[in-house]
């Protein structure tokens, strides 16, 4: 039972490259999210999937786009990475969403040189 | 700015002591609450949720709510050298969107 898979484990950027995160979850959960997590700062949520079809902005969007491929994948993209967005991301999913508890993947690592 | 704060630590107790774990909330709204474990490293796993007020009892974990007073807090009864890790408070308001504290980060010296 994988759970929230996420890849890459590990990346590095220079500033102005571009990448997608890619998430999946197995648990036929409706609904996705991505955090990004920097020291000292909680997780603080980037964009979410209610549901298949729709997504939204979080707290932190700017410089991000997301895509909900289907039910079970939600990618992250970074369309010119900056040093700012050097961080840890993580994808979660959610059964139903609202009041719900977060699955999270392993995380990846990503350096914006 | 909906807001959850937590004392970052490090917290220290020894081994089979009483670790207690606090967490603040700025928006009275909020529904859910949370704890998160997060190894270096790791990312976070839920170990505690809680919906209405007073104590909820799970194993060696005890969560305590307080709306009146905004505060929820964790109670890690005989604590283990493996119960080292970043706890995380999260608070959800009813929407989608869950807000994390920056965690505490909690050693136990065996």
């Amino acid at each position: 039972n994988a759970g929230v898979t996420q890849t890459p484990k590990f990346q590095v950027l220079k500033t102005g490259q571009s990448m997608t995160l890619q998430c999946a979850q197995d648990m036929n959960h409706n609904s996705m999210y991505w955090y990004r997590q920097d020291p000292g700062m909680g997780l603080r949520l980037i964009y979410y999937s209610a549901s298949e079809g729709t997504t939204d902005k979080g707290e932190v969007p700017n410089g991000y786009n997301v895509s909900r491929l289907n039910k079970r994948e939600f990618s992250l993209r970074l369309e010119s990475a900056a040093p700012s967005q050097t961080s840890v991301y993580f994808c979660a999913s959610s059964e139903t969403g609202r009041n719900e508890k977060l699955f999270f993947g392993s995380g990846t690592q990503l350096s914006v040189l | 700015q909906k807001e959850v704060e937590q004392n970052s630590g490090p917290l220290s107790v020894p081994e089979g002591a009483i670790a207690s774990l606090n967490c603040t909330y700025s928006d009275r709204g909020s529904q859910s609450f949370f704890w998160y474990r997060q190894y270096s490293g790791k990312s976070p796993e839920l170990i505690m949720f809680i919906y209405s007020n007073g104590d909820k009892e799970d194993g060696r974990f005890t969560a305590q709510l307080n709306k009146a007073s905004q505060y929820v807090s964790l109670l890690i009864r005989d604590s283990q050298p493996s119960d080292s890790a970043t706890y995380l408070c999260a608070v959800n308001t009813g929407g989608f969107k869950t807000i994390f504290g920056a965690g505490t980060r909690l050693f136990v010296k065996a």
